[in-house]
């Protein structure tokens, strides 16, 4: 079975600086998906990126970036000019790429508070 | 507007009650999920529906019994829950197909049990 580990219960940036959240996996399968979600406050769970495990190239979406080591089975997200409104619970997910459709295996989750 | 709409946002009911909860989904999917998040806890996926059929249940006690009656509408029927069901539970739809879509999340119902 697939397991994801955030070892960062929590994390804190300043505004306008950059934060990298950890997240570890393991697998023993070699086509799967990695997704970092966000959940604000009592609000719904958004996607802010995914990888996709064939690809050597680093996903990046405007100031969020991953550092995916598939060899040490590591996928980290750098938020870079962090803003206020990045504070929110981070998890990574893990998604097979087999016949389960679907099916997310979640870490712990991370808490990022943003200071003004 | 979310495309994944819950209801009721808020629940509290006893342990010998019967209710059910709702997700609607307006985004064309085809495979819908049902997900519990306790405090201090991992998301947990419970049940998976693709094309109204279910695919994953992830060995969810007999009191949670979902039902998937077309690809737009999961309801989650809960009856004689214990303490420990109190969570926050999600709904969230993705394509059935195409695997590295995302899945679209809903608010949640926020569920106590007395």
């Amino acid at each position: 079975a697939q397991t994801v580990t955030q070892s960062q219960p929590e994390m804190s940036v300043q505004e306008a600086e950059t934060v990298t959240l950890s997240c570890t996996y393991d697998t023993s399968e070699s086509d799967y998906y990695l997704f970092w979600y966000k959940q604000p406050p009592s609000r719904q769970m958004i996607l802010v990126i995914r990888q996709e495990a064939y690809k050597q190239q680093n996903a990046t979406e405007n100031r969020f970036s991953v550092n995916f080591q598939k060899a040490a089975k590591s996928f980290s997200l750098k938020i870079s000019d962090s803003q206020l409104g990045d504070a929110a619970m981070y998890f990574c997910a893990y998604r097979t790429g087999g016949t389960s459709y679907g099916k997310l295996t979640f870490g712990q989750g991370t808490i990022l508070t943003v200071h003004p | 507007e979310t495309g994944v709409t819950q209801t009721p946002r808020h629940l509290v009911m006893g342990m010998t009650n019967k209710k059910s909860l709702k997700c609607e989904q307006h985004l064309g999917h085809n495979a819908m999920y049902w997900y519990k998040q306790s405090a201090k806890k991992p998301l947990e996926l419970m049940f998976v529906y693709n094309f109204k059929e279910q695919t994953e249940n992830n060995s969810v006690p007999s009191r949670f019994s979902p039902e998937c009656p077309n690809s737009s509408h999961l309801f989650l029927h809960l009856h004689t829950l214990q303490p420990e069901d109190s969570a926050l539970y999600l709904c969230a739809s993705s394509q059935a197909q195409g695997i590295g879509q995302p899945q679209h999340f809903g608010d949640g119902t926020r569920l106590s049990i007395l």
